[in-house]
């Protein structure tokens, strides 16, 4: 079975400071790794994602991810923060078998301060 | 979102109403998801149609029921549901080969209050 782990309900971080949300995976197999982001009332908006190439996946907004298969890990990172970044955000999993369907972290909510 | 739409934006119904989700894709995309969301637990996947086939169903109560009529247009009909039935449902939408299979594209959302 496929899970993903995001450890933290809340980051909190003032604006123009860098800001990292983490996101650790368990799959069989080679990782297909998302970030969505949800604003209020919203659905869920596409980021970034990592299907295979270079560990270090740049998205939309001036996000990034690092894919690092050793931790197993894909944190969402950001060079300065926005107020309007503020938001929910979802890192999600699938295996690469074909078979699958993404497994869906419970949040992380990011809350970026002026 | 304006690739993926969903009507009605809110609903309250009772419990002995029927009524019906609809969400359409303008994607070209040929795989359709419902996905549940409640507060503070992680988004739960209810059913899956992949060329208007159903592939998926996860342990869904049977007062939801899916209707796939085109790869463009996926319904969810309610009947009879609860008050935990009450949460966010989304519908999302996906190409199963490509260059950008694997990416779910989701709409804003059907906010549905059950009294």
């Amino acid at each position: 079975a496929q899970s993903v782990a995001q450890p933290e309900d809340q980051v909190n971080v003032a604006e123009g400071n860098p800001l990292t949300v983490k996101c650790t995976y368990s799959v069989s197999g080679n990782p297909y790794l998302f970030w969505y982001v949800q604003y209020p009332n919203r659905g869920l908006q596409f980021l970034l994602k990592y299907i295979t190439g270079d560990n270090l996946v740049k998205g939309s907004y001036g996000f990034e991810a690092e894919f690092n298969k050793s931790q197993t890990s894909f944190h969402l990172k950001k060079p300065s923060a926005l107020v309007s970044d503020s938001a929910l955000y979802f890192c999600a999993v699938r295996d690469n078998s074909g078979y699958s369907t993404l497994t869906f972290g419970k949040g992380t909510m990011l809350l970026v301060s002026p | 979102e304006t690739g993926v739409t969903q009507t009605p934006r809110h609903l309250v119904m009772g419990m002995t109403n029927k009524k019906s989700l609809k969400c359409e894709q303008h994607l070209g995309h040929n795989a359709m998801y419902w996905y549940k969301q409640s507060a503070k637990k992680p988004l739960e996947l209810m059913f899956v149609y992949n060329f208007k086939e159903q592939t998926e169903n996860n342990s869904v109560p049977s007062r939801f029921s899916p209707e796939c009529p085109n790869s463009s247009h996926l319904f969810l009909h309610l009947h009879t549901l609860q008050p935990e039935d009450s949460a966010l449902y989304l519908c999302a939408s996906s190409q199963t080969s490509g260059r950008d299979q694997e990416t779910q594209y989701f709409g804003p959302g059907t906010r549905l209050l059950v009294l």
